[in-house]
């Protein structure tokens, strides 16, 4: 069963400050995805990580994927007020070929204080 | 990016009543959506697979007879809960993917409440 490990779950930060938030899954995937998620908002995609070693960036944030060691970061470059939202990664099935969903992480919950 | 639209955004039913949520994506076609569950403050959960003319893939633990999906055409995906009760209440999310490559994109949800 895969299984996918965020962490922290909860981060208080400093505006200005650079933290990083990882992600392991358990098995074998193709692809990882970054997500954020406003109060009682849906998903936003932020970013899809195709192949080992992708990195791509975005303004303040910056994903990428370790496929051998099974681990996704998100790190966050002085950050400020409007990055307060809730993180997920997810992967796609084991089974892949575009049919299956998606198993999600837990979440990073992110508070980021003036 | 591409556009995924549900209706109705929130809906309050009685007990025993049943509700359908539609998913459509509004400038591609897919060929598979997805329907996702969530709970407050908890992750998002697939619930089934849904493929235009054949019958949805469902996870383990969720009841086929009540969360009945039905995906018509290349652009709308329809989930219906049938006999609702209060432990349906959730945050109800699709998904489609434009191609191999891209990302899944996730429609605005539906929120129910079941009184």
């Amino acid at each position: 069963e895969l299984k996918v490990e965020q962490n922290p779950l909860f981060l208080s930060m400093q505006e200005g400050k650079n933290y990083t938030i990882y992600c392991n899954y358990s098995t074998t995937s193709d692809r990882l995805y970054w997500y954020r998620q406003d109060p009682g908002k849906s998903l936003e995609s932020l970013f899809v990580l195709l192949s080992n070693g992708a990195v791509k960036q975005e303004g303040r944030l910056m994903a990428s994927l370790d496929t051998k060691a099974r681990l996704s970061t998100l790190h966050i470059t002085a950050a400020v007020h409007d990055l307060s939202a809730t993180y997920f990664c997810a992967v796609d099935r084991p089974s892949g070929g575009g049919a299956d969903g998606l198993t999600f992480g837990k979440g990073t919950h992110l508070i980021i204080q003036p | 990016g591409a556009v995924v639209s549900q209706h109705p955004s929130w809906v309050i039913c009685k007990s025993g009543t049943s509700v359908k949520i539609e998913c459509r994506s509004l400038d591609f076609q897919a060929t598979t959506m997805f329907w996702y569950r969530q709970f407050p403050k908890q992750s998002l959960m697939l619930m089934a697979t849904s493929n235009e003319g054949s019958k949805a893939t469902y996870e383990q633990g969720v009841e086929k007879d009540k969360f009945l999906i039905n995906h018509a055409s290349l652009t709308l995906s329809t989930l219906t809960v049938t006999s609702a009760h209060p432990e349906d209440s959730s945050f109800y999310i699709c998904s489609a993917r434009q191609g191999w490559e891209e990302t899944q994109y996730f429609g605005p949800g539906t929120r129910l409440l079941v009184l």
